[in-house]
């Protein structure tokens, strides 16, 4: 079972910051969060992931609460391409313990 | 670089055939992972490999048999295809496990 909880959805208007939370309560030390998501039909698309800090790349941004217990994914100028299923991972890195489990996900609706 | 190939895009079988997906990268990855989707939800590990000539099975690995004779190639052998089979498969690669990369799928139907 994934170990993560999120949203099952959420909308957005264009041009907004998207913010998508998980949950992920059991999260151990060695552990890190990963983003990744679906757009329609595709394979997934790595989005970023971070340990403890605050991380930013030029797709997103990942908010890490102090306790690690949860993260917020932010897109910050929501377009109708980031339409799509959004998932949170958590998994250690390195070999086969870093095999990626998905939940279901959260399927953002970016719209006009 | 072409990334992570997978071929055929499309294939349509009937119960009891065998056929094996193909997957291919060019970035000297030593991970590669199978993976299927079916409509709704998330993606299951079926088989993964940290290198050639190493293998393992993921969540769902009845009735599929891989093979990892060199670092670029890993394909993924039905050997006797069920309607339970249908589904979406996505290969993946990465250096080391971390940042995965994924092709863009084979749609697997099952008569």
């Amino acid at each position: 079972d994934a170990k993560t909880t999120q949203p099952p959805s959420m909308d957005c208007a264009e041009g907004r910051a998207a913010n998508l939370p998980c949950n992920h309560s059991t999260i151990s030390g060695n552990e890190y969060v990963y983003w990744y998501r679906q757009i329609h039909s595709q394979g997934p698309q790595y989005i970023i992931h971070g340990l403890k800090n605050n991380e930013t790349n030029e797709m997103a941004s990942l908010i890490i609460t102090e306790d690690r217990k949860s993260s917020t994914l932010i897109l910050p100028h929501a377009t109708l391409r980031d339409t799509a299923v959004y998932y949170c991972i958590v998994r250690v890195d390195g070999g086969s313990q870093g095999n990626l489990i998905f939940g279901k996900g959260t399927k953002l609706s970016v719209k006009p | 670089n072409a990334g992570v190939t997978q071929t055929p895009k499309f294939q349509v079988l009937k119960t009891g055939q065998s056929m094996t997906l193909q997957c291919a990268q060019d970035m000297n990855h030593e991970y590669m992972s199978w993976y299927r989707q079916d409509p709704g939800m998330g993606l299951r590990l079926i088989h993964y490999s940290v290198g050639a000539g190493i293998t393992d099975q993921g969540e769902v690995p009845n009735g599929y048999n891989v093979s990892r004779s060199t670092t670029e190639d890993f394909p993924l052998r039905l050997l006797s295809a069920a309607p339970s089979q249908t589904s979406v498969y996505f290969c993946a690669s990465s250096y080391t496990g971390t940042e995965q990369f994924f092709g863009p799928g084979t749609r697997l139907t099952v008569l």
